[in-house]
């Protein structure tokens, strides 16, 4: 089975542009989760989505926004990029059952530069 | 609230010798228990995860970690390091709603 894709793997911007990272999860997930990994701030959740809704949210301003498609497919956004944004962004995806036990895999991120 | 310390930073062994990388967990009811492994500029892999059972389980590279309700932790081990595990390790729980709560990581350097 393949695994969690993400596009684009790397990606430099200027402060004030925004941004659409893109994540294929492993075929049958219907979850997927964004993660934010910083050296400062390790790593942080940012939402997670199921059947093209959000189900959870982390503690970011409303300029990380994101959405899934009906293959369970997502995408993520961030508006008016600031260079604290400078990341690596991982998007994880599940079977998405309401268990506790569901496990989450990883994609390899994306690296974004914000200059 | 739910929170995750693994309190080495930065740990150096020599190829060959024996890991222990330590995890300790704040969560109020029955913890879900991961160990991930990032190599340089990757994603994050599965080691190993503990949902109930053996409190003894056995993940992938040959690591294995223990779950200690008494001490609230869930150090990871492996027996013989080989150069290729040098990476940084995760420990992380999964909170009521679903996330995964991670630690602060430990870098593993591995002296030849």
């Amino acid at each position: 089975k393949a695994g969690v894709t993400q596009t684009p793997r790397y990606l430099i911007k200027t402060r004030g542009q925004q941004v659409t990272l893109s994540c294929s999860p492993i075929s049958g997930h219907r979850s997927v989760s964004w993660y934010q990994q910083t050296p400062g701030q390790g790593l942080q959740f940012l939402f997670e989505y199921f059947s093209e809704t959000q189900r959870n949210k982390g503690n970011f301003p409303g300029r990380f926004s994101g959405r899934q498609f009906s293959n369970s497919r997502s995408e993520m956004n961030v508006s008016t990029l600031e260079l604290g944004d400078s990341a690596l962004y991982l998007c994880a995806s599940s079977l998405g059952g309401d268990s506790l036990t569901d496990t989450q895999y990883f994609g390899p991120g994306t690296r974004l530069t914000v200059l | 609230a739910q929170s995750v310390t693994q309190p080495d930073i930065h740990i150096t062994v020599s190829e060959g010798a024996s890991l222990e990388l330590r995890c300790n967990y704040s969560y109020g009811a029955t913890p879900y228990l991961f160990w991930y492994v990032q190599s340089p500029g990757q994603g994050l892999q599965l080691l190993l995860k503990y949902f109930s059972g053996d409190t003894l389980v056995q993940g992938i590279k040959g690591f294995e970690a223990e779950f200690k309700r008494s001490q609230s932790s869930f150090n990871l081990r492996k027996p013989s390091v080989h150069w290729s595990d040098a990476a940084e390790y995760f420990c992380a729980v999964r909170d009521s709603s679903y996330k995964l709560i991670f630690g602060s990581g430990t870098r593993l350097l591995v002296r030849p």
